[in-house]
Order: structure tokens, then sequence, then C-alpha cells
């Protein structure tokens, strides 16, 4: 079983579609991270968590650290929404020693 | 502002021949780096991170080997390249988080094709 499990691994929606993401860990972590990762290969860290929840724009994520699970929501999806999302979580002090999970591939229909 | 270069962004190379990535970070003084690979159809893995110069640690045994000869600059190199060795290879860079700001900060990425 890997340590970081998200789900869905795909997910397709329509414009304007509310669309949640799920990401469950098994290990004691300091911090959770978002990132999005487009199809070009780069990637953006979206959101960095250790307790409760954070918006930014359309893109909501919340954390829960005693069921450890994080959720990341996009209100009124749209077609560049289109991408890869990563969960990953930082166990140790160092900030770049991320364990990744497998990723979420949306799609968004116009 | 701070800027994270990255390069070739794609590369075929000869299985045994040799490697070198470079990535450079701009704006920023003693950063973390950090090497991932992301193979075909798997997850982001942590390879290699420096705290500073001259200072390699290694998360995974592998064909791969690392430097940092300046603060800002960390080099990937293989001497004898795998095909397992595929994939894609993004640097990042990191500095202890300021209030509001964004911990982590990912290169382009380089994708290559080991044949």
């Amino acid at each position: 079983k890997n340590e970081v499990e998200q789900s869905p691994q795909n997910l397709t929606a329509q414009e304007g579609e509310f669309i949640t993401i799920n990401c469950s860990y098994s290990v004691g972590i300091s911090a959770l991270h978002w990132l999005q990762q487009h199809p070009g290969g780069g990637i953006v860290s979206l959101f960095m968590l250790s307790s409760g929840k954070k918006k930014h724009g359309r893109l909501i994520a919340t954390i829960n650290i005693q069921e450890k699970h994080s959720s990341l929501h996009i209100t009124a999806s749209h077609p560049r929404d289109s991408a890869v999302y990563i969960c990953a979580v930082r166990s140790g002090t160092s900030y770049g020693k991320l364990t990744f999970g497998q990723g979420t591939i949306l799609t968004v229909h116009p | 502002s701070q800027t994270i270069h990255q390069w070739p962004a794609t590369l075929v190379q000869p299985v045994g021949s040799p490697l070198s990535l470079e990535c450079t970070v701009e704006g920023t003084s003693n950063p973390n780096l950090y090497w991932y690979r992301q193979a075909a159809g798997r997850g982001l893995q942590l390879l290699f991170y420096s705290v500073g110069i001259g200072q390699i640690s290694s998360e995974v045994p592998q064909n791969l080997s690392a430097s940092r000869p300046q603060d800002r600059q960390f080099i990937l190199s293989s001497k004898k390249l795998l095909l397992s060795d595929s994939g894609f290879y993004l640097c990042a860079w990191s500095v202890f988080p300021r209030r509001g700001g964004k911990e982590l900060f990912f290169g382009s990425g380089t994708q290559l094709s080991v044949l």
C-alpha cells in the first residue's frame, strides 16, 4: 500500500462543475502539498497545508490531520483546469523531501 | 523575483552514454535544492537534495549522481545511462517558508529518453 493514495485516478467533468480530489496518507506528516502539473510537465505548487483550510481563487484545500485526509476542491471548473493534480506529504523538516501520490488526471470539457 | 532554470527541455541519449542536466536558481541565496524523477506512469520520486555547496544527500540507490559546485547550481549526472534512467526529471528549490509565500518551486523539467 502506498503511503499517499489519491482518488480518483481519472476525473472527467463538464465546465462549471464542482470537483473534488481526495488524498489519504498513512504516515505522520508536518505538511501536505497540492501540486498542479500541466501537459508540458511543468509543476506549480498550489497549496501547502498543515491544518484547516486554504482558499485561492476557485481552489480550496482542506486537511484533517486526525483522519489523515485532505481534499482539493475546484469550484466552477474550467477547461484550463485540466491537468494532473498531485498530493504530496512532508514528514521531516526538509522542505522538499516529499512523498508523492500517483496524481489525479482531471479533464474538464467545455 | 526568484526564478529557476533547467535545461535541456528534452534529451535523447543512447544507453551507455554520459548525462549532465543543469539547474540554476536566481533571486535567492542558500536555497535547498532537489532533483526529482517521474518515470512513465509513476509518481514523482525524490532522487537527491542539497542544503549547501558540496552537500548532497541521496534518497534512493541508482545510476545517477548529483553535485552542487555553486550555491545556486545543481547538476544531475551519470557516467553510463541505463534504459531505466528514462523519465521526466525536475529540479526544485525551497527556502524556509515565509508567511503567505509558497514553499517549493519547480523547474520546467527535462524529458530524458534513453534508447
